[in-house]
């Protein structure tokens, strides 16, 4: 089982609407959680960490649910600049390395 | 203030034949990490290093070396080049203390053919 499943979409989303995707982790005792968002062939880049009692960053919201083992990410009032993959990462141990999930694409369109 | 910076950007090679991909940071970084990022998976964690001097293995790290050359440089060589290891590489680096967050390079597309 991977450490972190995402589901890959893609979301496929006119311009100001909401878009809301989970990803599930698989090791209870991870601690930290992320999203990160890569544009088409870039590098990734952080956008949020993921706090236990959920947090917003202007248009997104990030929430961890513990009991069910999983993260969500909603952007409201989407913007063409918001299509890209959003990467869902995990810290499951007590060091500083990362697990990746393999993205959610999420696509605006005009 | 470049970051992380990699090179060759794009690179081919033939089975068999060795290369190395160069990563720097100019923030002063101790840990540095290389990545391979393939279709429908994660990036998964080839090597990495805690800091200068010290090299670990990830969850991939058959048929890689790397070398941490100084604070700044972080090397990934390929030895004997195989299909199985074209991907795109990413190498990233993060401050030290209670900081998660990884700073990457632009990536490195490689294809062995």
């Amino acid at each position: 089982r991977k450490e972190v499943e995402q589901d890959p979409g893609p979301f496929n989303v006119p311009e100001g609407a909401t878009v809301a995707f989970n990803c599930t982790y698989s090791n209870s005792a991870s601690q930290s959680f992320f999203w990160y968002r890569q544009d088409c062939r870039k590098e990734p880049k952080l956008l949020m960490s993921v706090y236990s009692s959920g947090n917003e960053d202007g248009r997104f919201t990030a929430q961890l649910n513990r009991a069910s083992q999983y993260i969500s990410l909603l952007i409201r009032d989407s913007k063409l600049s918001d299509s890209a993959t959003y990467l869902c990462v995990v810290n499951p141990s007590t060091d500083y390395k990362l697990s990746f999930g393999a993205g959610t694409t999420v696509t605006v369109r005009a | 203030n470049a970051g992380v910076t990699q090179t060759p950007k794009f690179q081919v090679l033939k089975t068999g034949q060795s290369m190395t991909l160069q990563c720097a940071q100019d923030m002063n970084h101790n840990s540095m990490y290389w990545y391979r990022q393939d279709p429908g998976m994660g990036l998964r964690l080839i090597y990495y290093s805690a800091s200068e001097g010290t090299t670990d293995k990830g969850e991939v790290p058959n048929g890689y070396n790397v070398s941490r050359l100084n604070k700044r440089e972080f090397s990934l060589r390929l030895e004997s080049a195989a299909p199985s290891q074209t991907s795109v590489y990413f190498c990233a680096s993060r401050e030290s203390g209670q900081s998660y967050e990884q700073y990457f390079g632009p990536g490195t597309r490689l294809t062995v053919t």
